[in-house]
């Protein structure tokens, strides 16, 4: 069968290189957006989130932004390494905790 | 990941058949769910619970049902397995309160059902 993930939007990036991957979400009362790496084989894994009276937030070499006006959720990875492979799913919530809306995902491919 | 134990890892099933996948947290999270990730597309939410005695239905509820008899698991039940059911299925939990509700994966169950 399809592996997950197979038909996905991919990023590809060089080694070293920042990488920027987009995420638009729908319901304009979530109030909660994660970030989620998700590895060939293995569960999501938590990255990053991001309350709605944030624009931006930071972590260890991820950003993340966003733009309530048009709905628009971005992951910005610095330096890129090729540990970083994997398809990224951006998640919201409005309120309930473990009910997420998860994007479709992307898959970022990082070449040396 | 954090604690969120599934079983079986990998199961095949024949259409008809029910089979329950167990999930298990250690964490004292009073949220927990099911997902299921179908190739090329994001998960997708099955069943809920926001604690012990407590479910409800999420996005793609038909064809299973869970309970929560205690706060540690969250049992899935396939009644009567069909292909469409072939899937990768994830448990999650979270703590309930908070700021920030980090949510935590458990490893995936392979499902095929011939």
């Amino acid at each position: 069968g399809e592996s997950v993930g197979l038909h996905l939007p991919t990023l590809s990036v060089q080694e070293g290189d920042n990488s920027i991957i987009n995420c638009a979400y729908s319901n304009s009362a979530s109030d909660y957006f994660i970030w989620y790496k998700q590895e060939s084989g293995k569960g999501p894994q938590f990255i990053i989130d991001i309350r709605s009276n944030m624009d931006k937030r930071q972590g260890q070499r991820v950003t993340v932004l966003l733009n309530k006006t048009v709905k628009h959720l971005s992951l910005q990875i610095a330096a890129t390494q090729p540990g970083d492979s994997a398809v990224y799913f951006c998640a919201e919530n409005t309120g309930t905790a473990s009910k997420l809306t998860f994007g479709t995902g992307t898959r970022l491919q990082v070449t040396l | 990941n954090a604690g969120v134990t599934q079983t079986p890892k990998f199961q095949v099933l024949k259409t008809g058949q029910s089979m329950t996948l167990q999930c298990a947290q250690d964490m004292n999270h009073e949220y927990m769910s099911w997902y299921r990730q179908d190739p090329g597309m994001g998960l997708r939410l099955i069943h809920y619970s926001v604690g012990a005695g407590i479910t409800d239905q999420g996005e793609v509820p038909n064809g299973y049902n869970v309970s929560r008899s205690t706060t540690e698991d969250f049992p899935l039940r396939l009644l009567s397995a069909a292909p469409s059911q072939t899937s990768v299925y994830f448990c999650a939990s979270s703590w309930s309160q908070g700021l920030r509700n980090t949510i935590y994966f458990g490893e995936g169950s392979w499902l095929t059902v011939v």
